[in-house]
């Protein structure tokens, strides 16, 4: 079985400074890893995702995540929040192996100060 | 590309009536999903289609729920009858096909009502 933790319902941070979104998971084999975004009265948008590789992966508005395996971590980060950044994040999980559906966490919001 | 389409962008019906919501999938997209957001439970995958087949529907709360995709380019999921604990926000979303790395792209979802 496959799931995904997100240990924070809400993360507040002020413009400028750097964010981090927690993300933990567990499969069975090898993960994907994926990051959604959701802004108001919108669908899911991807952001980035960890399929192998360089553990830090790079992805849309400057976020970044790095998969940590022996911490089954795979935290969203960004080195300097925009008030724009406030939104509903999702982490999501999938095996490697053969198709499964994606696992999501419960989400987090954010929220950026002026 | 237009992206995953979904109508009506808001539906609000009484109890015991029947709803159809619509998808349209983004083109040469193989995986179908429709998942059920509420602030509850979070999203909740209701059913996916591979290739226009029902892979798996074990997510469908009830009878009550039904979901069809005649062709690859359109799929509806049907209420009937509709209950106040159906209201929540509807997402369809398309992935291609091939290994579990492709994403998935969401619609702007459907908000429902049941009064």
């Amino acid at each position: 079985a496959q799931s995904v933790a997100q240990p924070e319902d809400q993360v507040n941070v002020a413009e400028g400074n750097p964010l981090t979104v927690k993300c933990t998971y567990s499969v069975s084999g090898n993960p994907y890893l994926f990051w959604y975004v959701q802004y108001p009265n919108r669908g899911l948008q991807f952001l980035l995702k960890y399929i192998t590789g360089d553990n830090l992966v790079k992805g849309s508005y400057g976020f970044e995540a790095e998969f940590n395996k022996s911490q089954t971590s795979f935290h969203l980060k960004k080195p300097s929040a925009l008030v724009s950044d406030s939104a509903l994040y999702f982490c999501a999980v999938r095996e490697d192996s053969g198709y499964s559906t994606l696992t999501f966490g419960k989400g987090t919001m954010l929220l950026v100060s002026p | 590309d237009a992206g995953v389409i979904q109508s009506p962008r808001h539906e609000v019906t009484e109890m015991g009536q029947e709803v159809t919501l619509r998808c349209k999938p983004i083109s040469g997209h193989d995986y179908l999903f429709w998942y059920r957001q509420t602030m509850m439970r979070g999203l909740e995958l209701l059913i996916y289609f591979n290739n226009n087949v029902p892979i798996d529907d074990s997510g469908m709360p009830e009878d009550r729920f039904s979901a069809k995709m005649p062709n690859a380019s359109f799929s509806t999921l049907k209420i009937q009858p509709s209950e106040p604990r159906d209201s929540a926000v509807y997402f369809c979303a398309s992935s291609l096909k091939g290994t579990g790395a492709s994403p998935l792209h969401f619609g702007n979802g459907t908000r429902l009502t049941v009064t």
